[in-house]
């Protein structure tokens, strides 16, 4: 059972380039969430998913895509990458059997952009 | 929406002492309040977690405490440890109700405990 999976650890991107992260899950959690942390500030959601199919807005979508073709897997998607997006990158996953679970938050990403 | 507010933005004690770390939450439909630590590069982790009809929780050496009415809440840290230090967060959210369980989280408090 690995939880949250997040490929690649790593990446240094150059202005202009695109990328996908990835994020899967072996948990069959419906629920799960992109969030992005700069330093000194807390996590911000950029996008979500409820299931297979439903994708939604968070608070910093703007500069970002994601899918969710299968309950696993959630890719977010950095089309055309801007300096601002030097960040480091969490995607977690939750239940929708129960109220009083946790997310569950993958290793990150941590994503230069120069 | 949602807004956290967190209190301190850092924190250092002595090993030993107990630390203390305050929230705010602005929508009054929250009624849920983890709290997560993240030690230096690695993923946010749950310690503990409070539902609105709760006033206080405690976990060996952690406790959560929660006022409905002044929409705040608190993670107390006893005899804190070295390995205590971290960047700790608390966050809101709504569960129930066809809630789609979005967290907002504070800005963190970097806790530093001294040998």
């Amino acid at each position: 059972n690995a939880g949250v999976t997040q490929t690649p650890k790593f990446r240094i991107l150059k202005i202009g380039q695109s990328m996908t992260l990835q994020c899967t899950q072996d948990m069959n959690h419906n629920y799960m969430y992109w969030y992005r942390q700069d330093p000194g500030m807390g996590l911000k959601l950029i996008y979500y998913s409820v299931g297979a199919g439903i994708t939604d807005k968070g608070e910093v979508p703007n500069g970002y895509n994601v899918s969710r073709s299968t309950t696993e897997d959630f890719p977010l998607r950095l089309e055309l990458a801007a300096p601002s997006q030097t960040s480091v990158y969490f995607c977690a996953s939750r239940t929708a059997d129960k109220l009083n679970q946790p997310q569950h938050f993958g290793d990150g990403t941590r994503l230069s952009i120069l | 929406g949602e807004n956290v507010e967190q209190h301190p933005s850092t924190l250092s004690v002595q090993e030993g002492d107990s630390a203390v770390i305050k929230c705010t939450y602005s929508d009054s439909a929250s009624n849920y309040f983890p709290w997560y630590k993240q030690e230096l590069g690695k993923r946010p982790q749950l310690i503990i977690d409070i539902r609105s009809n709760v006033g206080e929780k405690k976990d060996q050496r952690i406790a959560v405490t929660l006022n409905k009415t002044a929409k705040h809440f608190s993670l107390h840290i006893t005899e804190t440890q070295p390995e205590d230090s971290a960047v700790y967060f608390c966050a809101a959210s709504i569960v129930g109700g066809g809630s789609n369980y979005k967290l907002t989280f504070g800005k963190g408090t970097l806790l530093t405990v001294n040998p």
